[in-house]
């Protein structure tokens, strides 16, 4: 069935660091892919998204391609910074799919240090 | 972007209680809602899937007569958590699609923290 894996973390950078978290997935057809970002305490908000191959998202300087060749997408920010310290889910919906529910990854926890 | 309030935030209660968790898309009609159990090391459990009108669909090993969800509405979800042990003590995240296709996201409510004593 359709699933996500991302790297597991904790993930720890200094600030103004170079981010990547991977993400692939398995799925049939042409997925829509998500990146959600949940600050502690707090429910998940939605970060990017991309719905057809070689599109790039992108918001708040992080980036994410859905690379079909590879199944990937990965999440990558060039600088982060301390507010970025959060937990972050990679998520596919299934083209098609019958109930509607995304797929989610177990999340990777990013902790930035100033 | 679009609005799901999950209410209340946190919530101590007594084992052996209820607690009802509410759940609503403040600016959109919501076709299916989702119940998530979030657990220590940050991996989110899907618990159901209900859709308005009809009976939530529950995932392998969430009870059933536990953990009541009821979707009456196109904007309100409700899941009630009946006869709650210490074990249930979680952070519990409602989220909300619309009817707009597999290429849209889904919103989530700020959970809420349940912790039974």
């Amino acid at each position: 069935g359709d699933s996500v894996t991302q790297m597991e973390g904790p993930v720890t950078l200094s600030e103004e660091a170079f981010l990547t978290i991977n993400c692939t997935y398995t799925a049939t057809g042409y997925p829509s892919l998500f990146w959600y970002v949940q600050y502690p305490g707090e429910g998940l908000q939605l970060l990017l998204k991309a719905t057809k191959a070689d599109d790039k998202g992108s918001n708040k300087g992080f980036e994410a391609t859905y690379r079909k060749e590879t199944t990937s997408f990965h999440l990558e920010k060039g600088s982060v910074q301390v507010s970025d310290s959060a937990v972050y889910f990679c998520a596919l919906s299934p083209y098609g799919g019958a109930t509607n529910k995304l797929i989610f990854g177990t999340g990777t926890l990013l902790a930035v240090q100033p | 972007g679009a609005v799901v309030s999950q209410h209340p935030s946190r919530v101590i209660c007594k084992s052996g209680t209820s607690v009802k968790i509410e759940c609503r898309s403040l600016d959109f009609q919501a076709t299916t809602m989702f119940w998530y159990r979030q657990f220590p090391k940050q991996s989110l459990m899907l618990m159901a899937t209900s859709n308005e009108g009809s009976k939530a669909t529950y995932e392998q090993g969430v009870e059933k007569d536990k953990f009541l969800i009821n979707h009456a509405s196109l904007t309100l979800s409700t899941l009630t958590v009946t006869s709650a042990h210490p074990e249930d003590s979680s952070f519990y995240i409602c989220s909300a699609r619309g009817d707009a296709g597999w290429n849209t996201e889904a919103f989530f409510g700020q959970g809420t923290r349940l912790t039974v004593v």
